[in-house]
């Protein structure tokens, strides 16, 4: 089941702070985070693994809470190179099938001066 | 440290032509490997995953295949491309469990 998130697409100034959220309708065991920036691969920002858990990476943090089955992504204080569009990706299971994720269809983020 | 390399980079191709796009990881062994495919401004949709030599599992039924002939080598094929196959293909790996995914630099595919 793929993940739902939102919003689509955001536009911030400079130095201002953005919030993507993730749900999914299955429990959740994991939650991943991953920024596009145009034409590129995807890259790793952080997993998520206990819920309530929060996560730092520089200026962008993450919350996962299991009992909703969501997680958000909090970013402070945005600099331009934060544009790109962010996925989150759900891991629903342990042991065997779960070797997936499930990508939600990613929050366009345009950062301008 | 671990690699990750996706060839070719961009590719033009009729329709009903034979694809083959490969995939190479280095500095690990036994990854998970995975194919996904993203349409323009699109999610990552995963086409294939392996967790082992000639261990496949398909997520999307459609004219593709998979295989891995060796144990950091993926590869992506076709016996006929269809106007709906163009797209960014993208190889990843994992060390398992929940290890981060790393993804190539993929390959954009346009069918003509």
């Amino acid at each position: 089941q793929q993940p739902v998130q939102s919003p689509q697409a955001v536009i911030l100034r400079e130095g201002e702070d953005a919030v993507i959220n993730c749900s999914s309708s299955k429990a959740l065991y994991s939650v991943h985070w991953y920024r596009q920036k145009h034409g590129e691969a995807p890259v790793f920002l952080m997993i998520l693994l206990k819920g309530g858990e929060q996560k730092g990476h520089e200026k962008i943090s993450a919350s996962f809470n299991e009992k909703k089955q969501q997680s958000s992504l909090y970013l402070t204080a945005s600099q331009l190179s934060y544009s790109g569009t962010y996925f989150c990706g759900t891991r629903n299971a342990l042991g065997a099938g779960s070797y997936q994720l499930t990508f939600g269809k990613g929050t366009k983020l345009s950062v301008i001066p | 440290s671990q690699t990750i390399h996706q060839w070719p980079a961009t590719l033009v191709q009729p329709v009903g032509s034979p694809l083959s796009l490969e995939c190479t990881v280095e500095g690990t062994s036994n990854p998970n490997l995975y194919w996904y495919r993203q349409a323009a401004g699109r999610g990552l949709q995963l086409l294939f995953y392996s967790i082992g030599i000639d261990q496949i599992s398909s997520e999307v039924p459609q004219n593709l295949s998979a295989s891995r002939p060796q144990d950091r080598q993926f590869i992506l094929s076709s016996k006929k491309l269809l106007l709906s196959d163009s797209g960014f293909y993208l190889c990843a790996w994992t060390a398992g469990g929940d290890q981060p995914q790393h993804f190539g630099d993929g390959t954009r595919l346009s069918i003509l």
